[in-house]
């Protein structure tokens, strides 16, 4: 199965800033996908991000807050922009190799905003 | 979009088997049905995937019965590293939709 690895594992920011999450792939995937999960919750979908292609959002994420990038099969990143502490959360990546293949996540991004 | 409904924790001891069962009554004829575990601080890790029947892999089973609205993990023989929160997810295999469960905390306990 892919490993996936995100970048930073963590951080603290600014109200008001913006942070780039990092997701490589260590091999070409078909899919790949941004969530979030508040501490204690499950996941939700952000967005599936399209290669070479603007990202699809699921209802009541807008891309002016969370860009997405997928330059390639192997890497995508997330921003969060302009933070406020309801933003603090985890935000994990996923990726599937294709049609009806599971999919493996990172580890996560853990973003407190202060 | 498939909504699912999984215990919100399960106890057990080690050693013993454990079923920890999801539902998922509107489930589309496209969806296929994914476990995943995930410790604290860690991303959900995969388990197994199943779409009817049963399947087996060296960890688990995944027992789907006929009408597919519902889906029982099967975990042998648990031991204390099994202690997590376990992920129902049910999803079309083009990943158009995505839905995953509210998950189930288990504890095993000595």
């Amino acid at each position: 199965s892919a490993v996936i690895s995100q970048k930073p594992s963590r951080d603290i920011c600014q109200r008001g800033t913006s942070l780039t999450i990092q997701c490589q792939v260590d091999s070409q995937v078909t899919m790949m996908f941004w969530y979030r999960q508040q501490p204690g919750q499950s996941l939700t979908l952000i967005a599936t991000a399209n290669q070479g292609s603007e990202a699809t959002y699921e209802s009541g994420f807008v891309i002016d807050k969370f860009p997405i990038s997928r330059p390639n099969l192997t890497f995508s990143t997330l921003t969060v922009s302009n933070m406020s502490p309801e933003d603090s959360s985890i935000y994990l990546c996923s990726a599937t190799g294709g049609e009806g293949q599971p999919q493996h996540f990172g580890d996560g991004t853990r973003l407190s905003i202060l | 979009l498939a909504k699912t409904t999984q215990p919100i924790s399960m106890d057990s001891y080690e050693g013993q088997e454990v079923n920890i069962t999801c539902s998922h009554n509107n489930i589309a004829t496209n969806d296929y049905i994914t476990w995943y575990q995930q410790f604290p601080s860690q991303g959900p890790r995969f388990i197994i995937q199943g779409y009817k029947t049963k399947v087996t892999n060296e960890v688990a089973s995944l027992f789907i019965p006929a009408d597919r609205k519902s889906s029982t993990l099967s975990l042998p023989r648990v031991s204390l590293s099994d202690t997590a929160v376990y992920y129902c997810l049910v999803g079309d295999a083009g990943y158009s939709t995505l839905t995953f469960g509210k998950g189930t905390m288990l504890l095993v306990s000595p």
